[in-house]
């Protein structure tokens, strides 16, 4: 059974650092990861989505990479700013099945102006 | 409108109570997803529906009710809740590969912004 995991589950940085989030899982069998990103009490907004076959994929300031072998993902954010406060989870998808689209439990990050 | 629609926004109902939860998705996707999202817990999965027909039932009580009229919309039906299942309710949309055989590939979700609920 996949397992996703995040750590830590909160962060807190200055404003301006480079930061990393991590998301790690356990079963490599897997179609896509994809990240998110939660403010308080809304949705989930799609930041990145990195196909099984893909390293990474860029976005703005937004990095994310995917090692299968490994069962890691990270997201790097550069120059972080007040606005990036939010919530991030990721979410790994398998095949064949929705419940096998399984979502961690998300970093809440907070930047210090 | 563009992407994932959700209404109400809020929703306060006592137990006894029978109300909906509507979802709309703009994207032209096949699949259609609600989730529950409790206090310090992940993202659970309730229901899928592909290609209007529901696929998926993750052992959701029957007091939860979906109806998928067609791929755009999306209904959750509520009566006779408890308040553990005050929570955040998440609609999502994707396009879904592979028809209808075993081999499905689910793609991109897109989420609305969600109904918060409180069962008194």
């Amino acid at each position: 059974k996949q397992e996703v995991t995040q750590i830590p589950a909160a962060l807190s940085v200055p404003e301006g650092e480079n930061l990393v989030l991590n998301c790690s899982f356990t079963d490599s069998a897997i179609y896509n990861l994809q990240w998110f990103r939660q403010d308080p009490g809304k949705g989930l907004t799609s930041l990145l989505l990195i196909q099984s076959s893909q390293r990474e994929q860029t976005s703005g300031r937004l990095n994310a990479s995917l090692d299968k072998s490994s069962g890691r993902s990270t997201l790097y954010i550069a120059a972080s700013q007040p606005g990036d406060s939010a919530t991030y989870l990721c979410a790994v998808a398998g095949y064949s099945s929705a419940s096998k689209i399984i979502f961690g439990s998300g970093t809440r990050l907070s930047i210090r102006p | 409108e563009t992407g994932v629609t959700q209404t109400p926004r809020h929703l306060v109902m006592g137990m006894t109570n029978k109300k909906s939860l509507k979802c709309e998705q703009h994207l032209g996707h096949n699949a259609m997803y609600w989730y529950k999202q409790s206090a310090k817990k992940p993202l659970e999965l309730m229901f899928v529906y592909n290609f209007k027909e529901q696929t998926e039932n993750n052992s959701v009580p029957s007091r939860f009710s979906p109806e998928c009229p067609n791929s755009s919309h999306l209904f959750l039906h509520l009566h006779t809740l408890q308040p553990e299942d005050s929570a955040l309710y998440l609609c999502a949309s994707s396009q879904v590969e592979g028809g209808q055989g075993p081999r499905k590939s689910y793609n991109e979700q897109f989420f609305g912004p969600g109904t918060r609920l409180t069962v008194l």
